[in-house]
């Protein structure tokens, strides 16, 4: 079965924190890719990253960074010097074949 | 603008009356994804379409739900003898039949069945 497990449902930080999003999969898979998905109250789904089974180089898009780890089957996603426009609800997903297979999702709360 | 575009983008209606969405794709994509999102919880996945055929649906796909793609362009999701149970966002997603078949998503549809 293929699950993706979001175990913070709701996470609030003051402005300029860092703040790290978990996310844990489970697959049988060999080939696979992870997402993640950013969901502003405007209710559209925004791509952030995804990331093939065979690539665990982490990576870093501005202030947005992304740690993969296969050994624990988890793909972290962490907001650096967080900012009120990041509040969102943010999701992981699994695609293996066709179809994408989200997590419950984590709602972040930015304060001023 | 060349992304998934969806019709209506918010509809409500009683229970008990039919209610159908439809979706456009990026034109040179031939799957064609939708997902029921509900409250708080994550998209789920009821059934894709290569061109014009349905390759897979998912339980959560009542007798009550289907979807067509008749011409492997547009697709239309139809719901009939809404539910309450039925409000939430329908999402459609689009994407070329080849690995990694990414998927770009729609605005949505928000039901409301009242």
């Amino acid at each position: 079965a293929q699950k993706v497990t979001q175990a913070q449902t709701e996470i609030s930080v003051v402005e300029k924190e860092d703040v790290t999003l978990d996310c844990v999969y489970e697959t049988r898979d060999t080939t696979y890719y992870l997402f993640w998905y950013k969901q502003p109250p405007s209710g559209e789904l925004v791509f952030l990253i995804r990331r093939n089974s065979f690539d665990e180089q982490n990576e870093i898009s501005g202030r947005y960074s992304w740690n993969f780890q296969k050994s624990t089957s988890s793909f972290n996603f962490t907001i650096t010097a967080s900012q009120v426009v990041d509040s969102a609800v943010y999701f992981c997903a699994l695609q293996s074949d066709d179809k994408i297979i989200f997590g419950k999702g984590t709602r972040l709360h930015i304060l001023p | 603008d060349t992304g998934v575009s969806q019709d209506p983008r918010h509809k409500i209606t009683k229970r008990g009356q039919n209610v159908t969405f439809r979706c456009d794709p990026i034109s040179e994509h031939n799957r064609l994804y939708w997902y029921r999102q509900t409250l708080g919880q994550g998209p789920e996945f009821l059934t894709y379409f290569q061109n014009e055929a349905q390759l897979e649906k998912s339980r959560l796909l009542s007798d009550r739900f289907s979807a067509e793609r008749p011409k492997g362009s547009f697709s239309t999701l139809e719901i009939q003898r809404t539910e309450q149970g039925d409000s939430a966002m329908y999402l459609c997603a689009s994407s070329l039949a080849f690995l990694p078949y990414e998927q770009y998503f729609g605005p949505g549809t928000r039901l409301t069945v009242t």
